[in-house]
């Protein structure tokens, strides 16, 4: 199986901030020039949403404050001016091979 | 619009059985991989099962398979999650989900399974 750790856990950052979220998968997940990669969001109470599609495209809807990065096997998800409506709890999930695996999650909350 | 609604949860017995449904509407169904993820209390996101847009191959997370079943009607626009010899530890919120590869795309609300005696 295809490990994916994300970290931190927890971050804490200041309303107009940058806040980072790392994932590190435990193979390659790069195959024919695409990463098999999703980023989520999911709110309390609130099914995940979709971020960006394993081709790095923006979903509709998505702020450009939000863009991810990487291949292979590290990949970020960066917010670079924070805001209210972004506190969330953010996974990573590879879909290059069976079991689909997802982070553990990281809970971004404002400081 | 895309919907996947799900339906089917509740309250079950360790060792007991339960079926939740997913019914998806504005999009092409037939054409969609699709999945059950949960998302047990405290925990992230568990991918559970998923299946061929015609049905002809379905994959399962080690933990349930055996137990576990996943089942399509395209004609319908439906999918279920058979799940058998039910334990504690599989009290979740179930979501329906899909996407045209394995790749997940669109996603219910959920249903939640809990079990308990």
């Amino acid at each position: 199986d295809i490990a994916m750790t994300q970290y931190p856990d927890n971050l804490a950052v200041s309303l107009g901030e940058r806040a980072t979220i790392n994932c590190k998968s435990s193979q390659n997940i790069l195959s024919n020039n695409k990463n098999y990669l999703g980023w989520y969001q999911q709110k309390p109470g609130q099914p995940p949403k979709l971020l960006f599609s394993w081709e790095g495209t923006r979903e509709s809807g998505v702020p450009d404050r939000l863009s991810v990065s990487g291949s292979g096997t590290d990949f970020t998800l960066t917010i670079t001016s924070l805001q209210a409506e972004d506190v969330a709890v953010y996974y990573c999930m590879q879909c290059h091979s069976s079991p689909i695996t997802f982070g553990q999650g990281t809970r971004l909350e404002i400081k | 619009e895309v919907q996947l609604v799900e339906s089917g949860g509740g309250l079950v017995q360790p060792g007991g059985s339960l079926r939740v449904s997913c019914a998806g509407s504005g999009f092409s169904f037939s054409s969609f991989w699709m999945n059950w993820v949960r998302l047990a209390p405290g925990k992230g996101l568990e991918w559970v099962a998923n299946i061929k847009q015609d049905g002809s191959e379905e994959f399962y997370v080690d933990s349930v398979r055996g137990r576990f079943t996943i089942s399509r009607d395209n004609a319908r626009k439906s999918v279920h999650l058979l799940m058998n010899s039910l334990r504690v530890e599989d009290t979740a919120v179930y979501y329906c989900a899909g996407g045209s590869g394995w790749f997940i795309e669109v996603w219910g609300r959920g249903t939640l399974v809990t079990v308990s005696s």
